[in-house]
């Protein structure tokens, strides 16, 4: 029962932005959003997290829409090495066992 | 970021036998580290949770006496396949979750090892 959906693939320009959607229409109060990403052949690393205010790290910036019911993953300046399957999970605080989706598979070219 | 590291990357293993795979979290106390598996093109899925000093708890339909997982220290939980067959190969990775009494590493992030492909032959 995939609590997120996130479209199965996109392609987008080295040096632009990348844009990444997910929709979590049944998230509840207390679950936060989070990414992670999975570089082929390797686990997951974890990319930001948030739950309703917008966020940012030296990786990524998470918009959250005000009713919460989907988000956006912004990488600034894709390179090369983003490319990887990325995950939108939604949790609750005290809940750590994370259910992976299908994700979205980046593909940044030049 | 926080590393949690597994040990071995890749082996090859002969059907019929054990073979155990490492996770240690480097830079924090882990109560609590999760195994995944992740067959080629698939997503992750869930094998068990590892808490330390405790039995480990298994995701419906994972076999317990399959797959042996011990989290004898703080710092270091081990998965064990028992008797191995060519269906058992996969991408397996685990997890850890810092404490929430660590000062630097948030106990609401989970973090990733690098996974360890095995091969049954």
């Amino acid at each position: 029962d995939a609590k997120t959906t996130q479209p199965p693939s996109m392609d987008c320009a080295e040096g632009r932005a990348a844009n990444l959607p997910c929709n979590h229409s049944t998230i509840s109060g207390n679950e936060y959003v989070y990414w992670y990403r999975q570089i082929h052949s390797q686990g997951p690393q974890y990319i930001i997290h948030g739950l309703k205010n917008n966020e940012t790290n030296e990786m990524a910036s998470l918009i959250i829409t005000e009713d919460r019911k989907s988000s956006t993953l912004i990488l600034p300046h894709a390179t090369l090495r983003d490319t990887a399957v990325y995950y939108c999970i939604v949790r609750e605080e005290d809940d750590y066992k994370l259910s992976f989706g299908a994700g979205t598979t980046v593909t940044v070219r030049a | 970021g926080a590393v949690v590291s597994q040990h071995p990357s890749r082996v090859i293993c002969k059907s019929g036998t054990s073979v155990k795979i490492e996770c240690r979290s480097l830079d924090f106390q882990a109560t609590t580290m999760f195994w995944y598996r992740q067959f080629p093109k698939q997503s992750l899925m869930l094998m068990a949770t590892s808490n330390e000093g405790s039995k480990a708890t298994y995701e419906q339909g994972v076999e317990k006496d399959k797959f042996l997982i011990n989290h004898a220290s703080l710092t270091l939980s081990t998965l064990t396949v028992t008797s191995a067959h060519p269906e058992d190969s996969s991408f397996y990775i685990c997890s850890a979750r810092p404490g929430t009494a660590d000062l630097v590493f948030s106990g609401n992030t989970i973090y990733f090892g690098e996974g360890s492909w095995l091969t049954v032959v």
